[in-house]
C-alpha cells in the first residue's frame, strides 16, 4: 500500500496555543487529503477535505476558523488547530486519496494531542 | 437506517477459525468497497478494495461483494490472535465528490489462542 506521514505523532500544549500538524504523502500525488478526529472508543470523524490549490471543505458542526487547513503542494496538507483547549485533546489522523486506484484512502499513523 | 451498517461485535474466534465480518450499505449507486483494520490505539489500514460483485482473495483474506443485496464481507482465514482488532466496512459512493467514504461503526474481531 501507499504510505502517508505524518508529523508529529504527538504533542502535548497549554490552552490557548496553536499547533500544526503535517501530512504527506511519500509515494504518490495527492490531490486530496482528508483530516479525521477519533476520540477514545469512538468511531473516526471526518472533519474536512482538502483540495491543493483550493479551500477546505469542512463537515457540518466544524469550526473553519478554529482547524485551518492548508493544501499547499500535491503531497503535503496541514492542520492548524488554533487556539487550542482541553476539550481539542484527541486523536487526529489524516488520509490522502488514491484517486487514479479507485480512489483508495491511506492513512497516515495520526498525530494524538493533548491540551493541558 | 445508517448508510453503512455492521455488527459492532465483539467477534470471538478461536485461533485458526475462520473470521466473517458483514457490512450492508443503503446507497444502491456506491461504486467502491474497502476494508480497514484498526488495531487500539492505531490509524486505520487498508487491507482489501473490492469493486465488483464476487470474492477477491489475498493471502488469508478474501472479500466478497454482491451489489444486489448491498451486502459486502470479509472472511480471514487462519484467524491468528494478531488479527484481533476493529475492523471498518467503508463505502465511496459515486454521487460524493472528492472520493469521501462512509465508514460503518466497526466489528471489534477477537481471536482466541
Amino acid at each position: 500500500g501507499a504510505v502517508v506521514s505524518q508529523h508529529p505523532s504527538w504533542v502535548i500544549c497549554k490552552s490557548g496555543t496553536s499547533v500544526k500538524i503535517e501530512c504527506r504523502s511519500l509515494d504518490f500525488q495527492a490531490t486530496t487529503m482528508f483530516w479525521y478526529r477519533q476520540f477514545p472508543k469512538q468511531s473516526l470523524m471526518l472533519m474536512a477535505t482538502s483540495n491543493e490549490g483550493s479551500k477546505a471543505t469542512y463537515e457540518q458542526g466544524v469550526e473553519k476558523d478554529k482547524f485551518l487547513i492548508n493544501h499547499a503542494s500535491l503531497t503535503l496538507s496541514t492542520l492548524t488547530v488554533t487556539s487550542a483547549h482541553p476539550e481539542d485533546s484527541s486523536f487526529y489522523i489524516c488520509s490522502a486519496l488514491r484517486a487514479e486506484h479507485h480512489n483508495e484512502q491511506f492513512f497516515g499513523p495520526g498525530t494524538r494531542l493533548t491540551v493541558l | 437506517q445508517k448508510e453503512v451498517e455492521q455488527n459492532s461485535g465483539p467477534l470471538s474466534v478461536p485461533e485458526g477459525a475462520i473470521a466473517s465480518l458483514n457490512c450492508t450499505y443503503s446507497d444502491r449507486v456506491s461504486q467502491s468497497f474497502f476494508w480497514y483494520r484498526q488495531y487500539s490505539g492505531k490509524s486505520p489500514e487498508l487491507i482489501m478494495s473490492i469493486y465488483s460483485n464476487g470474492d477477491k482473495e489475498d493471502g488469508r483474506f478474501t472479500a466478497q461483494l454482491n451489489k444486489a443485496s448491498q451486502y459486502v464481507s470479509l472472511l480471514i482465514r487462519d484467524s491468528q490472535p494478531s488479527d484481533s482488532a476493529t475492523y471498518l466496512c467503508a463505502v465511496n459512493r459515486v454521487r460524493n465528490q472528492g472520493g469521501k467514504l462512509i465508514f460503518g461503526q466497526g466489528t471489534e474481531l477477537s481471536v482466541k489462542p
